[in-house]
């Protein structure tokens, strides 16, 4: 079975500054992808970023970048600059590439919230 | 395409009653997902559909729910005798089936069972 864990149930940045928002995960499976979802208020899951198990390099996109510690069994999102709109929920999640597996398995969360 | 498209938006039902939601996906994804989000947890997989075919399901996904995708295009998630523990996010998304261009949620239908 598959396990997602965010330790860090709220944190607070000011904005312009850097965060970094924690996620381990916790498979025997050596094929996976691992996702970044930000939840708005308004609810809707926004796709961030992904990091394939057999990637060679940190998955980066914009101003999010993941870091990727497979022997930790870590996943780390780096959000640079922070702004006011990057406040909301987020979700750590991962998905085995074995079989017919499909599904989602997320974290509980980071509240993630930007200050003046 | 602006993307999933769910309804309703809210839906507030007695104990009891049965309950349909609907999700158009995005028309070229071929693949489509159900789960369902309570307070302060993270979405849980219900159900997933490659074209019209259900091909997983959750344990979460008592007798009492039931889902469709006739045709292989909008998908519906019906709840019968709704209980209390139903009220949650119900939250649908697609995919084209390449995870590094993710799947795309709706905004979710919020069910409260009163």
């Amino acid at each position: 079975a598959q396990k997602i864990t965010q330790t860090q149930p709220g944190m607070f940045v000011q904005e312009k500054e850097a965060v970094t928002l924690d996620c381990t995960y916790d498979t025997s499976d050596p094929s996976y992808g691992l996702f970044w979802y930000k939840q708005p208020s308004s609810g809707e899951m926004i796709f961030l970023i992904y990091q394939g198990s057999y990637d060679q390099q940190n998955a980066t996109e914009g101003r999010y970048s993941l870091n990727f510690q497979k022997a930790r069994k870590s996943a780390n999102l780096v959000i640079s600059a922070s702004q006011l709109g990057d406040s909301a929920m987020y979700f750590c999640a991962m998905r085995l590439h074995t079989g017919t597996a499909s599904k989602l398995t997320f974290g509980t969360g980071t509240r993630l919230q930007v200050t003046l | 395409d602006t993307g999933v498209s769910q309804n309703p938006r809210h839906k507030i039902t007695k104990r009891g009653q049965n309950v349909t939601f609907r999700c158009d996906p995005i028309s070229e994804h071929n693949r489509l997902y159900w789960y369902r989000q309570t307070l302060g947890q993270g979405p849980e997989f219900l159900t997933y559909f490659q074209n019209e075919a259900q091909l997983e399901k959750s344990r979460l996904l008592s007798d009492r729910f039931s889902a469709e995708r006739p045709k292989g295009s909008f998908s519906t998630l019906e709840i019968q005798r709704t209980e209390q523990g139903d009220s949650a996010m119900y939250l649908c998304a697609s995919s084209l089936g390449g995870d590094v261009y993710g799947y795309t949620f709706g905004s979710g239908t919020r069910l409260t069972v009163v």
